[in-house]
């Protein structure tokens, strides 16, 4: 299986703040890798796709970057309503996987 | 509007079995492969199962192969998960999930609610 890892595992920022998450898969997976967004006790809610493309009616403040085995998902100026679980997901083998999560938190 | 609403979870002894169930509406449900994904408390994301848009091809984690089935009955617009010989590993909040296509990319797009198995004595 190919394994996703994500850093760092939590962060804690301020509204407004730049915001980089990093995932890394074990073997190139092209651009196979989405980016979902997961509230307590909600779904996950997709955020970007195909590591750059941006679900429609999610805000232009996030943007994912990145292509074989290296990625970022990037929130250029945090807001409240953005304080949240997010997780890497690559849909390139049968046998999907997600990384392990990175959780943001408020300063 | 499409909604996914999962339901027939619950507390179950080691070695019991659950039948989930994922009722699609809103959507072309026949149209489109459905996954099972899981969350054990306090952890992350793990894939389950899959199943294609007419249900003639099947695939799931090494975890859970030859104890879960997965099906669908495209007519009732429902995706099914049989939980066989469950653990007290697969306590979880189990998520049916919409994978979308779009331009040569899948993504999960539409998740339901999830619902909690819990087992345990």
């Amino acid at each position: 299986d190919i394994q996703m890892t994500q850093s760092p595992s939590s962060l804690s920022a301020s509204v407004g703040d730049r915001v980089t998450i990093t995932c890394r898969a074990s073997q190139s997976i092209s651009s196979y890798l989405n980016w979902y967004q997961q509230k307590p006790g909600k779904a996950p809610k997709v955020l970007i796709y195909a590591a750059s493309s941006l679900q429609t009616g999610v805000p232009s403040r996030f943007s994912g970057s990145g292509s074989g085995t290296d990625f970022t998902l990037t929130i250029s100026s945090l807001q409240p309503e953005d304080f949240a679980t997010y997780y890497c997901q690559q849909s390139y083998s049968t046998f999907l996987t997600f990384g392990g999560g990175t959780k943001v938190e408020i300063k | 509007e499409v909604q996914l609403v999962e339901s027939g979870g619950g507390l179950v002894q080691p070695g019991g079995s659950l039948r989930l169930s994922c009722a699609a509406s809103g959507i072309t449900f026949s149209s489109y492969w459905m996954h099972w994904v899981r969350q054990a408390p306090g952890k992350g994301l793990v894939w389950v199962s899959r199943i294609n848009s007419d249900g003639s091809s099947t695939d799931y984690a090494d975890s859970v192969k030859g104890r879960f089935t997965i099906s669908r009955d495209n007519a009732k617009n429902t995706l099914y998960l049989q939980m066989n010989s469950l653990r007290a590993e697969d306590t979880a909040v189990y998520y049916c999930a919409r994978f979308e296509y779009h331009s040569g990319y899948y993504y999960f797009d539409y998740w339901g609610q999830g619902t909690l198995v819990t087992v345990s004595s």
